[in-house]
């Protein structure tokens, strides 16, 4: 069982390209999560899903989108990178989402906007 | 938003005990998480606590006191491995997860 797998491991992407991050999970979690993580500011929230079919907005969502068209893939797409959007992704997912359940995490994508 | 604080930094002897503190002001309280973060990896689930007290894992146990919105862990005998980033994570009113920036342990030996 692999978990949680994130597609690319790093990326150098030049400002104002569209950029999808993958992420896909093998645990039938309902809920499922991405975060950034940056030096000094620990990981925040940028949007999650509790269900296939629904999504919802974390602490720092503008300019990010997300998808959740069944219940294993869950892309962030970033429609027009910036500089301050370099950062290292996380990808995580819990059985259920609105509840207790222990968050499990990807590997990570290093991004790199130039 | 959520407040949550931990050391930057601690340093550690190999065998010695590190106690690692986290402090939180939170909107509403669904338990609190440690997750370990080895350079360049992925964070791993440690301990979980929602009632006061002191749970323990082996080498590792996390302390709560949801009164004074504190928590700790603490790591025992202590191993060169146990080098790493340690983060705390409360679930708040809304079951969100908030991370603190996170204590990075070394270990000498």
């Amino acid at each position: 069982i692999a978990g949680i797998t994130q597609a690319p491991t790093s990326q150098i992407l030049a400002a104002g390209r569209r950029m999808t991050l993958r992420c896909t999970q093998d645990m039938r979690h309902n809920a499922m999560y991405w975060y950034r993580q940056d030096l000094g500011l620990g990981l925040r929230l940028i949007h999650y899903s509790n269900t296939a079919g629904t999504t919802g907005k974390g602490e720092v969502p503008d300019g990010y989108s997300v998808s959740r068209a069944n219940t294993d893939d869950f892309p962030l797409t970033l429609a027009s990178a910036v500089p301050s959007q370099t950062s290292v992704y996380f990808c995580a997912s819990s059985e259920q989402g609105g509840t207790t359940d222990t968050q499990y995490f990807g590997p990570g994508t290093r991004l790199t906007v130039l | 938003g959520q407040n949550i604080d931990q050391p930057t930094e601690m340093t550690a002897t190999e065998g010695a005990i590190v106690q690692i503190n986290c402090t939180y002001q939170t909107s509403g309280f669904n338990g609190l998480f440690w997750y370990q973060q080895h350079a360049g990896e992925a964070p791993t689930f440690l301990s979980y606590n929602v009632l006061d007290g002191l749970e323990e894992k082996g080498r590792f146990s996390s302390f709560l006191s949801r009164s004074k919105g504190y928590s700790y862990l603490l790591l025992k005998e202590l191993q060169m491995k146990d080098s790493a980033s340690y983060l705390c994570a409360v679930r708040d009113g809304d079951y969100k997860l908030s991370f603190g920036a996170g204590t990075t342990v070394t270990v000498r030996a």
